[in-house]
């Protein structure tokens, strides 16, 4: 079964704190994505990356930097949490597009609070 | 970046009835994809649609893509209270990386 995990599913962190939200996938996906999710908002992509080592800014990647030293494990890190940083964090895998849209799968998301 | 917008925004209705949520974008649609999500986890696949003027049925689930590319629309017959959840419409980019635009989502209800 497909499987997209993240480590922590609920964190409370300082404001200024360093903030690491892990995801793995087993599927051998070569593209992973870390969204964030805001009522009224949507998802918003974050930061991508399609191979080991290498990353592309979403469309909100201020405050936000990312790790792919290998291929099956994908990290957002804040590097100095603030409050309007409390959101719910999804983390996705896929392999390359096709025409016909494959799947993107999620991991169940890990909900930061920014105190 | 392609917006999605995506109405209406709230959608509280009792068992039985039918309802249908719009997604519509100003440019073109390279495809457009479904999903629905329950509290508590992330956004599950429904169905991707590609070719303008496709229908496509899941279930009680009918999806339609707007001949232009334009637009989607998801229609649920005669909904159930497990049929409550956040609907959400999501574009794929052209390149291989295949990032997903998501609109605002629907958060539908269906009363007992």
């Amino acid at each position: 079964d497909v499987k997209v995990t993240q480590s922590s599913r609920y964190l409370v962190k300082r404001t200024g704190e360093k903030v690491f939200l892990e995801c793995v996938q087993d599927m051998d996906h070569e593209n992973m994505f870390w969204y964030r999710q805001d009522p009224g908002l949507g998802l918003r992509l974050i930061y991508f990356s399609y191979d080991v080592k290498m990353k592309e800014k979403g469309d909100i990647p201020e405050g936000y930097s990312v790790s792919r030293e290998k291929k099956e494990r994908f990290s957002l890190i804040l590097e100095s949490a603030s409050t309007n940083q409390t959101s719910m964090y999804l983390c996705a895998s896929s392999p390359p597009l096709t025409l016909s849209g494959n799947t993107i799968y999620f991991g169940e998301g890990s909900w930061l609070t920014v105190v | 970046t392609q917006l999605l917008e995506q109405s209406p925004q709230f959608l509280s209705i009792q068992e039985g009835e039918n309802l249908t949520v719009y997604c519509n974008s100003s440019s073109v649609f390279s495809s457009l994809q479904w999903y629905r999500q329950e509290p508590g986890e992330g956004p599950v696949l429904l169905v991707t649609v590609v070719t303008g003027g496709e229908v496509k049925k899941l279930k009680r689930l009918t999806f339609q893509f707007g001949d232009a590319r334009k637009d989607s629309s998801l229609h649920i017959t005669a909904a159930q209270p497990g049929d409550t959840g956040l609907y959400l419409c999501a574009s794929r980019g052209g390149t291989s990386y295949g990032k997903l635009t998501f609109g605002q989502g629907t958060i539908l209800t269906v009363h007992p």
